[in-house]
């Protein structure tokens, strides 16, 4: 199995660009997560996904922030505007219906200038 | 809400010598813990997970946690550590059956020295 598989894996960008993040869970995985990383606040859950509907977007920090999962295999974080303080590690990880262990991806570092 | 204490930021073992990483939780239920590890520019890789049933379980790459819900602890250990364990170390709990969210502590960043 190829993993989770999140592009790209480095994306710099200027503020006030749109930035959008993809994600591809393991293949047969019904769960879906969107983790930020940073030095200040660590690993942050922003939103996950049960069966491509959102079940908790509680950590998505503000209204520049969407997520998406049009299918089982495809989803995307879009930051729009994207401003320094966006600048971090994001990652994507998935995980089997009752089953709770999360597989994580490789993770997308952005960086915001 | 459940929540996860590291109070060691970082520890210096020398190689060959045992490792033991302090987790600590907060949860009202029965608790699902976690250790990952997460290797310079890499995403998290699970080490071991505690459900139910025995106290002591066994991870990969030589690691074992043991639960010990008197002390609302579940710390990571390992017999005779490897220059390759060098990493960063994370305790997660999640709270089901509500939901699947995992709470990572901070992490604890392991040197290893020669």
């Amino acid at each position: 199995d190829a993993g989770v598989i999140q592009s790209p894996r480095h994306e710099v960008t200027e503020m006030g660009q749109e930035v959008t993040l993809r994600c591809k869970p393991i293949s047969g995985h019904d769960y879906l997560f969107w983790y930020r990383q940073t030095m200040m606040r660590g690993l942050e859950l922003l939103i996950y996904f049960n069966n491509n509907v959102p079940i908790d977007d509680s950590g998505m920090p503000e209204d520049r922030f969407s997520a998406k999962m049009p299918n089982a295999s495809f989803s995307t974080l879009k930051i729009q505007p994207s401003e320094p303080r966006d600048s971090a590690v994001y990652f994507c990880a998935s995980s089997r219906v009752g089953g709770v262990e999360q597989f994580f991806g490789p993770g997308t570092r952005l960086t915001v200038l | 809400a459940q929540s996860v204490t590291q109070p060691d930021i970082h520890i210096t073992v020398s190689e060959g010598a045992s490792l033991e990483l302090r987790c600590n939780y907060s949860y009202g239920a029965t608790p699902y813990l976690f250790w990952y590890v997460q290797s310079p520019g890499q995403g998290l890789q699970l080490l071991l997970k505690y459900f139910s049933g025995d106290t002591l379980v066994q991870g990969i790459k030589g690691f074992e946690a043991e639960f010990k819900r008197s002390q609302s602890s579940f710390n990571l250990r390992k017999p005779s550590v490897h220059w390759s364990d060098a990493a960063e170390y994370f305790c997660a709990v999640v709270a089901l059956p509500n939901d699947y969210k995992l709470s990572f502590g901070a992490g604890t960043t392991v040197t290893v020295r020669a």
